[in-house]
């Protein structure tokens, strides 16, 4: 089975500065999906980055970036300029047929 | 455009009373439903998941239930709740892995 591994409960940052979320997974798949998912306070769970397994490029929305190293399994997000307004869990997680397999979560708050 | 309608966004209910939570999608067809449930600060657990009418897959064995009467609704049920069964529940629906899901608000359940 898939595992999804997020080793850092919580992180924080300084508004406007870079953070770093690292993800880690487990799979013998070769076509597979990777995405983010924040969860705000309000505990709607919005999308927030995609990356596609055979892609090399890795996926950028705004100040999202991923750093996707297919040997390694990571798949880490990057959030530039860090806003009040990320403060959030979040959720990283892999796809592949019906499902997707979550990671536990890393808190992200962001000081003002 | 694609909607998810999920319900009510909260809920108390007395150890032992009946459950129904209604989770219905606009502007798709077949889409694949999921289940999810969150503890506070935690990460989700797969509940149930349908990808046709009718058809249940359990991942959990468990207090509850849940049920496809029509393509684009999807119910979770209980008999009986248990103090145990409450937590933040969430309905998802995805048109094809390589998206992702796309959730409802939530349920907020709390069983006294």
């Amino acid at each position: 089975a898939q595992t999804v591994t997020q080793s850092q409960p919580e992180m924080s940052v300084q508004e406007a500065e870079t953070v770093t979320l690292s993800c880690t997974y487990d799979t013998s798949e070769s076509d597979y999906y990777l995405f983010w998912y924040k969860q705000p306070p309000s505990r709607q769970m919005i999308l927030v980055i995609r990356q596609e397994a055979y892609k090399q490029q890795n996926a950028t929305e705004n100040r999202f970036s991923v750093n996707f190293q297919k040997a390694a399994k990571s798949f880490s997000l990057k959030i530039s300029d860090s806003q009040l307004g990320d403060a959030a869990m979040y959720f990283c997680a892999y796809g592949a047929g019906n499902m997707l397999t979550f990671g536990g979560g890393t808190r992200l708050m962001v000081k003002p | 455009s694609q909607t998810i309608h999920q319900w009510p966004a909260t809920l108390v209910q007395p150890v032992g009373s009946p459950l129904s939570l209604e989770c219905t999608v606009e502007g798709t067809s077949n889409p694949n439903l999921y289940w999810y449930r969150q503890a506070a600060g935690r990460g989700l657990q797969l509940l149930f998941y349908s990808v046709g009418i009718g058809q249940i897959s359990s991942e959990v064995p468990q207090n509850l239930s849940a049920s496809r009467p029509q393509d684009r609704q999807f119910i979770l049920s209980s008999k009986k709740l248990l103090l145990s069964d409450s937590g933040f529940y969430l309905c998802a629906w995805s048109g094809g892995i390589g998206y992702g899901y796309t959730f409802g608000s939530g349920t907020r359940l709390t069983v006294v």
